[in-house]
């Protein structure tokens, strides 16, 4: 079975300007999740996603926004990017079921904002 | 709110050492609680989970146990291995179903042989 897929792995973008990611789930997984690691901030989660819908939102300014696809993929969108975005962005998939049960991570984005 | 405090490290051990992380929470209710590794070059991986007070989750050596009264989850190995140097991050989930996750800080062990 493929695991969580992240495109793209890397991406340069300069101030001001506005980026998409995408996160492709593990097949039949219905919950998605993103995540920012930063050096300083350590692993900050950002929203989660489950059929289509934006469940819980983490800390961010509205910048950071995010959505989800009818067949579970998403993509989060940065919008007038700042110096201070530079980060991993990681995505998780999960499958729901009777118990919390276990998030499969993708190898991320690497963001730069120069 | 909730929250997740574990020693940030480095921590640098020589082959067949004791190892200790130590994590304590912040959380209202009784949540599950997580260990995520981060090996060089990999994904962020599940390392174990206990799901109640007084859970003992382990897997590759590693054993965490979730103890209510003191509001720790830390992780411990017997013997590390040089394959274990990696990232190592406590977890939280913010929501029942354990789909959104805090984390602390993360504590990067280096093991040496």
């Amino acid at each position: 079975k493929a695991g969580v897929t992240q495109t793209p792995r890397y991406l340069i973008k300069t101030r001001g300007q506005q980026v998409t990611l995408s996160c492709s789930p593990i097949s039949g997984h219905r919950s998605v999740s993103w995540y920012q690691q930063t050096p300083g901030q350590g692993l900050q989660f950002l929203f989660e996603y489950f059929s289509e819908t934006q469940r819980n939102k983490g800390n961010f300014p509205g910048r950071f926004s995010g959505r989800q696809f009818s067949n579970s993929r998403s993509e989060m969108n940065v919008s007038t990017l700042e110096l201070g975005d530079s980060a991993l962005y990681l995505c998780a998939s999960s499958l729901l079921d009777s118990n919390p049960g276990q998030a499969f991570f993708g190898q991320g984005t690497r963001l730069t904002v120069v | 709110g909730d929250s997740v405090t574990q020693m940030e490290g480095p921590v640098t051990l020589s082959e067949e050492a004791f190892l200790t992380i130590n994590c304590t929470y912040t959380a209202t209710g009784y949540p599950s609680l997580f260990w995520y590794v981060q090996y060089p070059g990999e994904g962020l991986q599940l390392l174990l989970k206990a799901t109640k007070a007084d859970d003992k989750g382990s897997n590759k050596g590693f054993e965490a146990t979730y103890r209510k009264e003191t509001t720790s989850f830390h992780l411990e190995k017997g013997s590390v291995q040089v394959s274990d140097s990696a990232v190592y991050f406590c977890a939280l989930p913010i929501n029942q179903a354990g789909t959104a996750l805090i984390f602390g800080k993360g504590t990067t062990l280096s093991v040496s042989s």
